[in-house]
C-alpha cells in the first residue's frame, strides 16, 4: 500500500465521451504525475503536475488535461475519447524537494473504450 | 534520458538468486540506473537504484559495470511473490521527475 488512491477503479465509456479520472497523492506530497499504460506495454509519461501547475508533458494531443488541487490532489480529464485510449492510467505522488525522490504509484484506473 | 535493452522474459527458481540484466550503452555521466517492478494488477513499485557504486537494500542489489554501460538486479532469495515485470530506466537525478519505461522483464519465479 502506498497511499495513493485512485477513483475509478474501473471504466467503461463510448468513443466521444469524455472521462474524468481522480488522483489522491500521498500524505505530503506536492507532485502528481499521470501515465498511460496500454496492454502490454510500459507505462507512458502524460504530465505532471506541481503545486497546482502543469510541470512537463509528454507525447499526448491537448485533449488529455489535468489539474491539481490546493491538497494536491489531482484529475486526468479525456475529451472526445478514442478507442485507443483503452488503458490503465496510473498516478504517482511525489515531493518535489530539488532532488529526485521515489515516485508512489496508485494502483490505476481500467478505462475501457467502445 | 538514455534508451535501456532487457530480456522480455526470464524464469528463476524459488529460493534462488534472481540475476536480472540491462544494457544502457548510451548512459551519460550525470545519469542514474533505477529499477521499478510491477506486479499484475498493480502501479509500478521502486526497487532501487544507484549511479556507479554498487548498491544494495532491503529488497535488492544493484551492481552497475565500471564502465557503467550495463547493470544487473539482483533479488538474494527470489519468492512466487517477486513474479512481476522489471523495469530498469536511466534518467538525470533532477530535473522534471518523469519516469520513461521501455518493456521491461517479466521475470516468472517457479517453485
Amino acid at each position: 500500500e502506498t497511499g495513493v488512491t485512485q477513483s475509478p477503479t474501473h471504466l467503461i465509456k463510448t468513443r466521444g465521451q469524455q472521462v474524468t479520472l481522480r488522483c489522491s497523492s500521498q500524505s505530503g506530497h506536492n507532485t502528481v504525475s499521470w501515465y498511460q499504460q496500454a496492454l502490454g506495454q510500459g507505462p507512458q509519461f502524460i504530465f505532471q503536475y506541481y503545486r497546482e501547475e502543469e510541470n512537463g508533458r509528454g507525447n499526448f494531443p491537448p485533449r488529455f488535461s489535468g489539474l491539481q488541487f490546493p491538497n494536491y490532489s489531482s484529475e486526468l480529464n479525456v475529451n472526445a475519447l478514442e478507442l485507443d485510449d483503452s488503458a490503465l492510467y496510473l498516478c504517482a505522488s511525489s515531493l518535489t524537494s530539488g532532488s529526485w525522490n521515489e515516485q508512489f504509484f496508485g494502483p490505476g484506473t481500467r478505462l475501457t473504450v467502445l | 534520458d538514455a534508451k535501456t535493452t532487457q530480456p522480455p522474459s526470464m524464469d528463476c527458481a524459488e529460493g534462488r538468486a534472481a540475476n536480472l540484466p540491462c544494457n544502457h550503452s548510451t548512459i551519460s555521466g550525470n545519469e542514474y540506473v533505477y529499477w521499478y517492478r510491477q506486479i499484475h494488477s498493480q502501479g509500478p513499485q521502486y526497487i532501487i537504484h544507484g549511479l556507479k557504486n554498487n548498491e544494495t537494500n532491503e529488497m535488492a542489489s544493484l551492481i552497475i559495470t565500471e564502465d557503467r554501460k550495463s547493470s544487473t538486479l539482483i533479488l538474494p532469495h527470489a519468492t512466487l511473490r517477486d513474479t512481476a515485470v522489471y523495469y530498469c530506466i536511466v534518467r538525470v537525478s533532477q530535473g522534471a521527475q518523469k519516469l520513461v519505461f521501455g518493456q521491461g522483464t517479466r521475470l516468472t519465479i517457479n517453485p
